[in-house]
């Protein structure tokens, strides 16, 4: 009973500029959203979160709609490292369950 | 930074035997540990969150019986997959935060494999 909607895959080719997108409608106040990424193999490493204003780290932008029920992750100049499958997740407030859906596999070409 | 280390990373054990995993936490204090378990189809299910000083909450279908958690301290955690057969294969994985609504830390992943 995963709360996000992704869509199952994606391509893109090294250098371009990937929007990932997630849908949470029923997403509640003290909720927060948050990306991690997993390769073969290997625990999910954290992307970014927020909670309503968009943020910026080194790895992505994370875009929020203003009504909070959508966000886009956006990977600048991606490269070969960067394929990998991509979770959005609910977690936060009362619900203290990070609860994994299947996410975007995301492949990189060159 | 902060780092969760998981062991083994990855383990073969006889049907009907037990296997033991281990989560230490580096650099923060791990008061809340979620242990998962991925399938080879790659779906993620949770089989517990453990508190520090709290009782532990098992998932339905998972229980303390086959799925023991001891979480002692906070930076160490361990979970025991008891009598595995085939249907406990999989990549075992820790998550670890310090504060309510901080990130989990994950580990490597422990997989398990059963012969």
């Amino acid at each position: 009973d995963a709360k996000t909607t992704q869509p199952d895959s994606m391509e893109s080719t090294e250098g371009e500029t990937v929007h990932l997108p997630c849908s949470h409608a029923t997403i509640s106040g003290n909720e927060y959203i948050y990306w991690y990424r997993q390769v073969p193999l290997q625990g999910p490493e954290y992307v970014t979160h927020g909670l309503q204003q968009n943020t910026t780290n080194s790895m992505a932008f994370l875009a929020i709609a203003s009504d909070r029920k959508s966000s886009t992750l956006i990977l600048p100049h991606v490269s070969l490292r960067d394929a990998a499958v991509y979770h959005c997740i609910l977690f936060g407030g009362s619900n203290a369950k990070l609860t994994f859906g299947k996410g975007t596999k995301l492949s990189v070409k060159s | 930074g902060a780092l969760v280390y998981q062991y083994p990373r990855r383990t073969i054990c006889k049907s009907g035997t037990s296997m033991r995993m281990e989560c230490q936490a580096v650099g923060f204090q791990a008061t809340s540990v979620a242990w998962y378990r991925q399938s080879p189809q790659k779906t993620f299910e949770l089989i517990a969150l453990s508190t520090v000083n709290s009782a532990i909450k098992y998932e339905q279908n998972f229980t303390q019986e086959k799925f023991p958690i001891s979480h002692p301290n906070l930076s160490f955690s361990s979970m025991t997959v008891l009598n595995a057969y085939l249907e406990d294969r999989g990549l075992y994985l820790c998550g670890a935060r310090g504060h309510s609504n901080e990130r989990l830390f994950f580990g490597h992943g422990t997989k398990l494999s059963v012969l």
